[in-house]
């Protein structure tokens, strides 16, 4: 069974612009959440998406935004980039009732 | 809310010893699991071994092992016979029950080195 998939794996962006991140959950899991991690702040939690409906919600600002297709998939989406955005933003997929969630290997956003 | 401490930043022993992580949370929930990750440099978080609370029996996976102490909070993560493949940074995480178990709350990190 194939695992999770980030894409891009390296990302590089200018202060001002969006970009939006890919995940594609392993087969048959139908949970998928966001975690940011910096070396100031550590891992974060962004948001979780179950059946297309966004079921938890971290602390962020409204700049960070993501929503999930019929197939699971995620995409991730933050605009007006700032510097401080600058980290790893991962994505975990899990199964209905489990607890257990397997992560990708991450996507490294740079904002210049 | 809940919170993860992991106390000790980095950490390094030599092949073949036994290490131990140290992990604390905090917590009002009576429902929860605790997981420790592990995280090599290829960035890849990678599950270590998973604890019920309502399980008394501390979980154990090949080399690795914790300690779950519930009333003291504690969650340690025991790795014998260490190997230069478990050099990475290791996550104590938290989550509450299964409503929110897919929001995992994670502690500072320990980086471990193991030494030939």
């Amino acid at each position: 069974k194939a695992g999770v998939t980030q894409t891009p794996r390296y990302l590089i962006k200018t202060r001002g612009q969006q970009v939006t991140l890919s995940c594609s959950p392993i087969s048959g899991h139908r949970s998928v959440s966001w975690y940011q991690q910096t070396p100031g702040q550590g891992l974060q939690f962004l948001f979780e998406y179950f059946s297309e409906t966004q079921r938890n919600k971290g602390n962020f600002p409204g700049r960070f935004s993501g929503r999930q297709f019929s197939n699971s998939r995620s995409e991730m989406n933050v605009s007006t980039l700032e510097l401080g955005d600058s980290a790893l933003y991962l994505c975990a997929s899990s199964a209905r009732q489990e607890s257990i969630q397997y992560f990708g290997a991450g996507t490294r956003l740079s904002v210049l | 809310a809940q919170t993860v401490t992991q106390s000790q930043p980095e950490m390094s022993v030599q092949e073949a010893e036994t290490v131990t992580l140290s992990c604390t949370y905090d917590t009002s929930e009576s429902n929860y699991y605790l997981f420790w990750y592990k995280q090599p440099p290829s960035r890849q978080m990678i599950l270590v071994i998973r604890q019920e609370a309502y399980k008394q029996q501390n979980a154990t996976e090949n080399r690795f092992s914790v300690n779950f102490q519930k009333a003291a909070k504690s969650f340690s993560l025991k790795i014998s016979d260490s190997q230069l493949g478990d050099t990475a940074m290791y996550f104590c995480a938290f989550c509450a029950g299964i409503q929110g178990a897919q929001k995992l709350v994670f502690g500072q990190g320990t980086r471990l080195t193991i030494n030939p």
